[in-house]
């Protein structure tokens, strides 16, 4: 099993509608949750963390999570052609300081 | 903020050369940084695990000898690829971390293409 699993898409949503990316970890003890986006040859830009179970919202962005489920989610509202992006869900195990990143999901916004 | 520079962008060597990565944390301190491979349409994977005043950590796999990394301060790791080959070629990536409320930061990355 991974560390963290992700759906590698491509997903694809129209502008304007929600876009939900899911990521599962292992590791129950994990304590730090990640969100990055990162656009084609460039690195990864931090879009949201989260620590603590339920939602927190930054702007279009809404990041949940689960941890008895062990999920964690990212939502984009009015999602936009510049979300068009590989998204990356990162993970702090217990006892360690560094991310464990996911394989990521391929959002395409569509026009 | 939290910010985090990282030089060359693109380098281009010779095979059998070596080339220096500087990653540098602007406006913070950062006792640790993390050193990043991501090759195409692949996530990133940990390389090691630079501390300032001391050795640095690898993950297995990864040739200490090969990737030589330096945190000779507060502010500078760098990563130097020894002896490169082609298939070394690669996107590398540093990261830091300011505090718990900033997350980690990413260095913009190196494009690193061996000939």
């Amino acid at each position: 099993q991974k560390e963290v699993e992700q759906n590698s898409g491509p997903l694809s949503v129209p502008e304007g509608a929600i876009a939900s990316l899911n990521c599962t970890y292992s590791d129950r003890g994990s304590q730090s949750f990640f969100w990055y986006r990162q656009y084609s040859g460039k690195s990864p830009e931090l879009i949201m963390f989260i620590y603590s179970n339920g939602d927190k919202e930054d702007g279009r962005f809404t990041a949940q999570l689960n941890k008895a489920s062990q999920y964690v989610s990212l939502l984009i509202r009015d999602s936009q052609p510049s979300d068009s992006a590989t998204y990356l869900c990162a993970v702090i195990r217990a006892g360690a300081n560094n991310l464990f990143f996911g394989t990521g999901t391929r959002l395409t916004v569509i026009p | 903020g939290a910010v985090v520079s990282q030089h060359p962008s693109r380098v281009i060597c010779k095979s059998g050369t070596s080339v220096k990565i500087e990653c540098r944390s602007l406006d913070f301190q950062a006792t640790t940084m993390f050193w990043y491979r991501q090759f195409p349409k692949q996530s990133l994977m940990l390389m090691a695990t630079s501390n300032e005043g001391s050795k640095a950590t690898y993950e297995q796999g990864v040739e200490k000898d090969k990737f030589l990394i330096n945190h000779a301060s507060l502010t500078l790791s760098t990563l130097t690829v020894t002896s490169a080959h082609p298939e070394d070629s690669s996107f590398y990536i540093c990261s830091a971390v300011r505090d718990r409320d900033y997350g980690y930061t990413f260095g913009s990355g190196t494009r690193l293409t061996v000939v």
